[in-house]
């Protein structure tokens, strides 16, 4: 149980574009969802914080006309980088939290995007 | 500085051998310790998760162990093998929402 679905796995934009990713929770509600990025050979940096149904909580440095995050329903967030520059090619994660799981975290399996 | 240090920052051994990964922390309060195991390019798993009460876990060959008084805790590898080659992730929280990480040690398992 607990299985976190993320997609795509990788994804290439070009300057200017912007991209989503999808986080679903697929046998849980998920009550908190959490989303990274990760810099090669770096851990995970959190980005955001967000509960079903409210705005998220971006931490300090990120920019949240940048990285539009939305958590709609129990089972779905996403992520949308606007006008993606090179600079925010990295590897994105988000975990996600059922209150009824206790204190388990299940972590998506990632989307690499490369901005060209 | 890193609420959550890791040691060795990379390590490389031999199949078969066995390891052990250390993790030392000052965040407070403390509510739980996970280790994560990373495959590159792919979310982290989960492979023990502990409180405050729990002095060690173990999940098939790997066993973490956690000492609350001195804050420290370690991960334990019996046997390696090829596929143990990852990085491996400690992470401690102070509540539900607030995780802070470690920058991991990265385990290179050679035939």
């Amino acid at each position: 149980g607990a299985v976190v679905s993320q997609h795509p796995s990788w994804v290439i934009c070009k300057s200017g574009t912007s991209v989503k990713i999808e986080c679903r929770s697929l046998d849980f509600q998920a009550t908190t969802m959490f989303w990274y990025r990760q810099f090669p050979k770096q851990s995970l940096m959190l980005m955001a914080t967000s509960n079903e149904g409210s705005k998220a909580t971006y931490e300090q440095g990120v920019e949240k006309d940048k990285f539009l995050i939305n958590h709609a329903s129990l089972t779905l967030s996403t992520l949308t980088v606007t006008s993606a520059h090179p600079e925010d090619s990295s590897f994105y994660i988000c975990s996600a939290r059922s209150r009824l799981l206790g204190r388990g975290y299940t972590f998506g399996s990632g989307t690499r995007l490369t901005v060209v | 500085k890193n609420q959550v240090e890791q040691s060795p920052q990379s390590l490389i051994i031999l199949e078969g051998k066995n390891c052990t990964l250390q993790c030392n922390y000052t965040v407070s309060p403390f509510s739980n310790l996970r280790w994560y195991k990373q495959d590159t390019g792919r979310g982290p798993v989960s492979l023990t998760i502990m409180t405050f009460s729990e002095n060690t876990k173990s999940n098939g060959r790997y066993t973490a162990t956690l000492d609350a008084d001195t804050k420290q805790s370690s991960l334990h590898i019996t046997a390696s093998q090829l596929s143990d080659s990852a990085s491996y992730i400690c992470v401690v929280s102070r509540d539900s929402n607030d995780m802070r990480f470690g920058a991991g040690t990265r385990l290179t398992v050679k035939p």
